[in-house]
């Protein structure tokens, strides 16, 4: 079965300091993987997708098969990249399995 | 980009009743999505939501607990019915974008059972 774990609940780091929020993922097929971000407020939305290998509001995430896993990094973290971000796979017939969630906190 | 409105936007509901929350978006979409949201946990895909036939739901959730329609590419109803205070959620639509692999989220409902 498609499983999307991330470990950390919570991350806290300072304004400046590179950021790595973990993901791995458990899937049989080759996965489809993606990073959703939700700020303060706001509705859920897209932030990168693996496939499409781009960098968005300096976030980068490379998939590393060999260790199943789908980190999402930046170099110099901001305060307004304090948000829940969700890992998520797609499977059969786009539908998704989220991962529970790291609540990012940029302090100042 | 698709842009999706939910209503309600919260309720609060007494146990033993439903509610009907619907999802308006402003183009026709392929394939629209229900997702809960439990306190405090993540995303839980509840069903797919198929235009002109019976929704496809995933494994724990029932057509009796959850109907859905989807009467046109724009529009669909989820209904949570028999209310109990474990349903208290907050309940997401999503639809699929153009590209093959997107997808939009509505605001979602937050519903409260007392």
């Amino acid at each position: 079965a498609q499983r999307v774990t991330q470990p950390e609940k919570l991350l806290s780091v300072f304004k400046g300091a590179p950021v790595e929020l973990k993901c791995n993922y458990s899937y049989s097929g080759s996965p489809e993987l993606f990073w959703y971000v939700q700020y303060s407020r706001q509705r859920l939305q897209l932030l990168l997708r693996h496939i499409s290998r781009e960098s968005i509001k300096g976030f980068t995430a490379d998939l590393n098969k060999g260790e199943t896993s789908f980190h999402l990094k930046k170099p110099f973290a901001q305060e307004e990249d304090s948000a829940m971000y969700y890992c998520a796979l797609m499977h059969s017939a786009q539908k998704l399995v989220f991962g529970q969630g790291t609540r990012l906190t940029i302090n100042p | 980009s698709a842009v999706i409105s939910q209503k309600p936007s919260r309720d609060i509901c007494q146990r033993g009743t439903s509610l009907t929350i619907q999802c308006q978006v402003d183009s026709q979409v392929t394939m629209m999505f229900w997702y809960r949201q439990q306190p405090g946990q993540s995303l839980t895909l509840i069903a797919t939501a198929n235009q002109g036939s019976e929704a496809t739901y995933e494994s724990g959730f029932v057509i009796d607990k959850f109907p859905i329609s989807r009467p046109n590419l724009t529009f669909s109803t989820l209904t949570v019915s028999n209310m109990s205070p474990e349903d208290s959620s907050i309940y997401l639509c999503s639809v699929k974008g153009l590209a093959v692999d997107e997808q939009y989220f509505g605001p979602g409902t937050r519903l409260t059972v007392t």
